[in-house]
C-alpha cells in the first residue's frame, strides 16, 4: 500500500504555542484528510482537502494541500489542553474506497 | 450521527484461541474496513468489505479473515490469535461515495498472551 510518512513523530509543547506538523507521500494524492485520535477513542476527521495549493480553516486548525499532491501541512495555533492526541492524515485510492494512513503524530500539550 | 459500535474495549486472549472482533455501523453504509493501530506505524488496513458478502484484502491480511452477513455489521477473525497479534483495532465505516466520509468505532485493544 501507499507509505505515508508523517513528522515529527511526537510533540511536547508548553500551553498556548503554535504546533506545526506534515505528511509526505512518495505518490500523488487527489484529497488529503487529517484526522485525530483522543485517547481511547477512534479518529475524528478534522479537515478535508480537495485541491493542490488548498489553504482550509477549521477554527485553530489550518491545513494546506500542498502544491505537488505529495504532501500536506497541519497547523494548530495557541494549542489547549484538549488538543493533545495523535493526528493522522490520509489520502484515499483512486477508487475512492481505501484509505492510507500517516504513521502520525502525537501532540502533548502542557498546562 | 453516525454510530460505529465495537463490541469489546479491551479483550485479552491466549495464543491459539480463536477470536471474534465485532463492528456495527447504523448508517447504512456500502463500505466498512478493519485496522489495526501500532505505535509508529500508523493505521494499517486488514481488510475491507464494499458489500454484503464482499471482502477485499487490505496491506496486512495474514493471519486474519473477515465475514459480512449483513451490511451493518463487520467480523474480524483471528483463526489462531499469535502474541504478534496484540495491538488496536478499528473498525471504520463510509459511504460508496466521497472520500471524506469515514467514520472510526472507539477500537478494540487486544492483548494476547
Amino acid at each position: 500500500g501507499q507509505q505515508l510518512n508523517q513528522s515529527p513523530q511526537s510533540m511536547f509543547i508548553q500551553e498556548g504555542e503554535d504546533v506545526s506538523m506534515n505528511c509526505t507521500s512518495s505518490s500523488i494524492f487527489n484529497t488529503w484528510l487529517w484526522y485525530k485520535q483522543d485517547p481511547g477513542e477512534g479518529p475524528v476527521l478534522l479537515i478535508a482537502l480537495y485541491k493542490a495549493g488548498e489553504l482550509t480553516s477549521n477554527g485553530r486548525l489550518t491545513a494546506q494541500f500542498g502544491i505537488t499532491r505529495k504532501d500536506s501541512f497541519l497547523n494548530i495555533s495557541a494549542s489547549i489542553p484538549s488538543d493533545v492526541g495523535i493526528y493522522f492524515c490520509a489520502g484515499p485510492s483512486n477508487t475512492g474506497n481505501q484509505f492510507y494512513f500517516g504513521t502520525g503524530t502525537s501532540l502533548t500539550v502542557i498546562p | 450521527d453516525v454510530k460505529v459500535t465495537q463490541s469489546s474495549r479491551y479483550l485479552v486472549k491466549r495464543t491459539g484461541e480463536k477470536v471474534f472482533l465485532e463492528c456495527v455501523q447504523d448508517m447504512d453504509h456500502e463500505n466498512m474496513f478493519w485496522y489495526r493501530q501500532d505505535p509508529g506505524l500508523g493505521l494499517r488496513l486488514i481488510y475491507f468489505s464494499y458489500d454484503v458478502k464482499m471482502k477485499e484484502k487490505g496491506d496486512i491480511p495474514e493471519g486474519y479473515s473477515v465475514s459480512r452477513e449483513k451490511k451493518e455489521r463487520f467480523s474480524l477473525i483471528l483463526e489462531s490469535a499469535s502474541t504478534n497479534q496484540t495491538s488496536m483495532y478499528l473498525c471504520a465505516s463510509s459511504l460508496w461515495t466521497g472520500p471524506d466520509t469515514q467514520y472510526f468505532g472507539p477500537g478494540t485493544r487486544l492483548t494476547v498472551l
